[in-house]
C-alpha cells in the first residue's frame, strides 16, 4: 500500500537554528498536509498544499509542494522553545482521485529545541 | 477550520470492559474520522463515518471491535468493546472540509485510553 516516508526521525537543535524536514511518497499525491502535535493534544494543521511546486508559508514555517508530486518539505527558521513537538506529514489514501479522501501519516519527525 | 471537542479527554479502564468516545464539531460536516495512535507511533485510520449510512472500515479494525455511530451531521461516537492493554492509544476525531484541492483534515484534542 502507499506509505509515507518521513526524515528525520527526531532533531535536537539550539534555539534559533532552521530546521528542515521531508516526506516522500512513492505514489503521486495531490494534496501534502503538514501537522504539528504537542504532547497530550491532537495534531494542528500547519500548513496544506495542493499544487505541484507550490510554496506556502505560515509565518516562520515554510512548506513546499515537490515538483515530481512524490515528496514534500517542511522548514522552521529561527526555532524557538514552543516549536518542540512532533511534526507529521500526511496526504491522501487515494493520492490522486481528490476529494474528503482519508489520510495517510508520515512516522513524524519528534523536534526538540534547547534554549 | 473547524472546532471539534472530545470526550472523555482521558480514561483509564479495566480489561474486558468497554467505552465509548463522544465527537462534537461546530458545524455540520459530511465526514468524520477515526483515528488511533498507539504510544510513540503515528495515526492510523480506524474507519470512516458518514451520516446515515454505515461507518467503512480500513483493513485491521471491524466493526464488532469499534462501533461507530453517526446520528447527525455534528456528532459521532466511536467505542472501544472488550477492551485489553493492546487498545490503550489515544484515539482521535476528524472531519474533511474542502481547501483548495479538497483533502484538509482538522483534528479533535484526542481521548487518551489506558487499559489496565
Amino acid at each position: 500500500g502507499q506509505q509515507l516516508n518521513q526524515s528525520p526521525q527526531s532533531m535536537f537543535i539550539q534555539e534559533g537554528e532552521d530546521v528542515s524536514m521531508n516526506c516522500t511518497s512513492s505514489s503521486i499525491f495531490n494534496t501534502w498536509l503538514w501537522y504539528k502535535q504537542d504532547p497530550g493534544e491532537g495534531p494542528v494543521l500547519l500548513i496544506a498544499l495542493y499544487k505541484a511546486g507550490e510554496l506556502t508559508s505560515n509565518g516562520r514555517l515554510t512548506a513546499q509542494f515537490g515538483t515530481t508530486r512524490k515528496d514534500s518539505f517542511l522548514n522552521i527558521s529561527a526555532s524557538i522553545p514552543s516549536d518542540v513537538g512532533i511534526y507529521f506529514c500526511a496526504g491522501p489514501k487515494a493520492p490522486i482521485s481528490g476529494g474528503y479522501n482519508k489520510l495517510i501519516f508520515g512516522a513524524g519527525t519528534r523536534l526538540a529545541v534547547h534554549p | 477550520s473547524a472546532v471539534i471537542s472530545q470526550k472523555p479527554s482521558r480514561d483509564i479502564c479495566q480489561r474486558g470492559t468497554s467505552l465509548t468516545i463522544q465527537c462534537q464539531v461546530d458545524s455540520q460536516v459530511t465526514m468524520m474520522f477515526w483515528y488511533r495512535q498507539q504510544p510513540g507511533q503515528s495515526l492510523t485510520l480506524i474507519a470512516t463515518a458518514n451520516q446515515g449510512s454505515e461507518a467503512t472500515y480500513e483493513s485491521g479494525f471491524v466493526i464488532d471491535k469499534f462501533p461507530i455511530s453517526r446520528p447527525n451531521l455534528t456528532f459521532s461516537t466511536l467505542t472501544v468493546s472488550n477492551m485489553s492493554p493492546e487498545d490503550s492509544s489515544i484515539y482521535l476525531c476528524s472531519v474533511a472540509r474542502g481547501g483548495g484541492g479538497g483533502d484538509t483534515q482538522y483534528f479533535g484534542p484526542g481521548t487518551r485510553l489506558t487499559v489496565l
